[in-house]
């Protein structure tokens, strides 16, 4: 149990169909990202958040929306997706300073899109 | 701009050898240097860090590291692998201060009995 808390763990969803992954942490964070997890590919980050101000967008496409509406919370909303879309989507939060700047990730959300 | 590299897609050794997976980085600061490994079907599990001080740094189940600055590595290694070390290992890097974490490739480590 690392302290970062992703639901659900697996989602099925139609391209037509809009949801959201949400992540929780109470470690005291105060930076949090969403990441990309691909079969044979590297990971891939796709948004952070630092003081619940987004402060990275890496050319992710406009049907994944971030959303951190404070610094213990961050969602993903999904909206007209593409199969290719299907992957492990990993929530990670971490100190931005300090003797402890390691990120800690959350379980995943297995995202199958048909 | 920072960036990892994992040169190893995978690496294999039996049971009771000793395992390396290796890590080089480049960063235009002082660097944060990471191992994580990720067992099937979870998450990344934090294994070691290097901030600052002693080269050597030793971590969860074993696992140690160490810090090259001359030749930007963080190799991780273990002197005697079990199989249940068999899982994907993920080196990462962030700049001192920044909040970005970029990652490598990973490399599969398959430890036979």
């Amino acid at each position: 149990e690392t302290g970062v808390t992703q639901t659900p763990r697996h989602l099925v969803m139609g391209m037509t169909n809009k949801k959201s992954l949400k992540c929780e942490q109470h470690l005291g964070h105060n930076a949090m990202y969403w990441y990309k997890q691909s079969a044979k590919k590297p990971l891939e980050l796709m948004f952070v958040y630092s003081l619940e101000e987004r402060v990275e967008n890496n050319s992710v496409p406009s049907r994944f929306s971030p959303e951190c509406p404070n610094s213990s919370h961050l969602f993903l909303h999904l909206h007209t997706l593409q199969p290719e879309d299907s992957a492990l989507y990993l929530c990670a939060s971490s100190r931005t300073a300090g003797a402890w700047p390691e990120a800690f990730f959350g379980q995943g959300t297995r995202l199958t899109v048909v | 701009a920072q960036s990892v590299a994992q040169p190893e897609d995978q690496v294999n050794v039996a049971e009771g050898n000793p395992l390396t997976v290796k890590c080089t980085y480049s960063v235009s600061g002082n660097p944060y240097l990471f191992w994580y490994v990720q067992y099937p079907n979870r998450g990344l599990q934090f294994l070691l860090k290097y901030i600052t001080g002693d080269n050597l740094v030793k971590g969860s189940y074993g696992f140690e590291a160490e810090f090259n600055k001359s030749q930007t590595s963080f190799h991780l290694k273990k002197p005697s692998a079990l199989v249940s070390d068999s899982a994907l290992y993920f080196c990462a890097v962030r700049d001192s201060g920044d909040y970005k974490l970029s990652f490598g490739a990973g490399t599969t480590v398959t430890v036979r009995a």
